[in-house]
């Protein structure tokens, strides 16, 4: 069965700092890839998604995200984090038929000044 | 257009109420779904509509009822909910639900339920 593991519940980064949010995932096929972005009492908004071509991906407010195939993993990136990035971040993995997202427990980001 | 619609923004309604939430998009979107969140939770699948017929229901209980009056509105029938159904409820969006490429789903804002 398909999973998704995002290992940090909490992160915290300086504004201005890198970023790097973990995803792993469990999937036979190649799987379709998403990460979404939820600011507090917000709906999920997506940031990229991941199909199938070049492995890496921009999105939207300057993150992109990188799939690795060797170590079942897409991990999103941002060189430079903003105050307005703070906020809930899901990756997901879409299943074959296309009906149901099976999403990551979330990490948290938390930016300082 | 990305927008996935929902009203209202907030519901309080004691457990004896009646009450229905209501989703809308204009992006020609055949595939439909709701999902509910709790507090520091990913989002839960509950209901799939695919071209305005109900495809899954992941063991939902009955006090919630769905219905697909046409391809841009999804609502959501609540009855006789219970305090434990206190949620923030998503409605969700997308082209088709054949696994293509198209199957990006656009989430709308959601609707923060309150049972008293």
């Amino acid at each position: 069965a398909q999973s998704v593991t995002q290992p940090d519940i909490h992160i915290t980064v300086s504004e201005g700092a890198s970023l790097e949010l973990r995803c792993n995932y469990s999937y036979g096929a190649t799987p379709y890839l998403f990460w979404y972005v939820q600011s507090p009492g917000q709906g999920l908004q997506l940031l990229l998604k991941y199909f199938s071509g070049d492995t890496l991906v921009q999105g939207i407010k300057g993150f992109e995200a990188e799939f690795k195939r060797s170590q079942s993993s897409f991990n999103l990136r941002k060189p430079s984090v903003h105050w307005s990035d703070a906020a809930e971040y899901f990756c997901a993995v879409g299943a074959g038929s296309g009906y149901a997202l099976n999403f990551g427990k979330g990490t948290s980001l938390l930016v300082t000044p | 257009d990305t927008e996935v619609t929902q009203t209202p923004k907030h519901l309080v309604m004691g457990m004896t109420n009646k009450k229905s939430l209501k989703c809308e998009q204009h992006m020609g979107h055949r595939a439909m779904y709701w999902y509910k969140q709790k507090a520091k939770k990913p989002p839960e699948l509950m209901f799939v509509y695919s071209y305005e017929k109900l495809s899954i229901n992941e063991s939902v209980p009955s006090r919630f009822s769905p219905e697909c009056p046409n391809s841009s509105l999804l609502n959501l029938h609540l009855h006789a909910l219970q305090p434990e159904d206190s949620a923030l409820y998503l409605c969700a969006s997308s082209l088709s639900s054949r696994g293509s490429v198209a199957d990006t789903q656009y989430f709308g804002p959601g609707t923060r339920l309150t049972v008293l």
